[in-house]
C-alpha cells in the first residue's frame, strides 16, 4: 500500500534560515510520482513540484530545491534564506503508476517562519 | 480562465440536512476529485471521476454520494449531515496526459460545518 509520512508536523525558523522539510513515501511500484503542493494561510493549494521514479536528479527552482533519493524513499524539500511568505503548510504527495488516478498526501507539515 | 471553482464556499447545516457541493471546472480536464482536509489528517480523497458519467470511491466515501454529469462538473452530495462531516471541502481536476502523471489543480475550498 502506498504511504506518505511527513514527520515534522510543525517548525519555525528565523528569517532568512535554510529549512528542509522531510517526506518519506512507501510504495511497491516500480513507477510513481512523487508532488509538493504548499498551502498558505489563505487556504489555496498550490502546486509545485512533480517528480516520477525515474528522474532521480535534485531540482532547483529559485530558493526552493528537492532532493529525491529512491536509496531512502526520501523527496525532501529544501527552502533557502527563508522568507516569511514561505509560511504555510507543505504537503507531500504519491501517486503509483498502477493507481495514477489517485494521490496520496501526507498530513502536512506546518512551517513558520518568523521575521 | 477560472480554473476550479466550488460553490458555496462556507455553509452551515444542522444535524440530518442535506447539501450539495458543486465543483466546475473550465479546463477541459478528464479527471476530477473531492478531498476533504481536517486538521492533523491532510487531505483525504472521499470519490474521484475519471470521467464524465463514471465515479468512484476513495478512501472515505461513507456519507458522501457524487456524480458527474458534465466533464465540467463535479457534484458532492450529503444526504444526512453529521458533525463529524464538519471540514474543509477541496475539489481539484487534473488532466490525462501522455506522460504519465496527474498534476492536480486544487479549487480554493469550502467550508462545511455541521452543528
Amino acid at each position: 500500500a502506498q504511504k506518505v509520512t511527513q514527520a515534522q508536523t510543525e517548525i519555525s525558523v528565523v528569517e532568512k534560515e535554510d529549512v528542509t522539510l522531510d517526506c518519506v513515501y512507501e510504495t511497491r511500484d516500480t513507477t510513481y510520482y512523487l508532488f509538493w503542493y504548499k498551502q498558505p494561510p489563505s487556504g489555496e493549494l498550490v502546486f509545485l513540484i512533480r517528480r516520477n521514479s525515474f528522474d532521480e536528479q535534485n531540482e532547483i527552482s529559485g530558493r526552493y530545491s528537492w532532493n529525491f533519493q529512491k536509496s531512502t524513499s526520501s523527496f525532501n524539500f529544501t527552502i533557502t534564506a527563508s522568507q516569511v511568505v514561505d509560511s504555510a503548510v507543505y504537503f507531500c504527495a504519491l501517486s503509483e503508476a498502477l493507481e495514477r488516478d489517485k494521490i496520496i498526501f501526507g498530513k502536512g507539515t506546518r512551517l513558520h517562519i518568523l521575521p | 480562465n477560472a480554473g476550479v471553482t466550488q460553490t458555496p464556499k462556507f455553509r452551515v447545516l444542522k444535524t440530518g440536512q442535506s447539501m450539495t457541493l458543486l465543483c466546475a471546472q473550465d479546463m477541459n480536464h478528464e479527471y476530477m476529485y473531492w478531498y476533504r482536509q481536517d486538521p492533523g489528517m491532510g487531505l483525504r480523497l472521499i470519490h474521484y471521476s475519471v470521467g464524465e458519467g463514471t465515479t468512484a470511491k476513495g478512501e472515505v466515501p461513507d456519507g458522501y454520494n457524487v456524480s458527474r454529469l458534465k466533464k465540467q462538473n463535479f457534484l458532492l452530495g450529503l444526504e444526512s449531515a453529521a458533525p463529524s462531516q464538519t471540514s474543509v471541502y477541496f475539489c481539484a481536476s487534473s488532466p490525462r496526459t501522455g506522460q504519465g502523471y496527474y498534476e492536480q489543480y486544487f479549487g480554493p475550498g469550502t467550508r462545511l460545518t455541521v452543528t
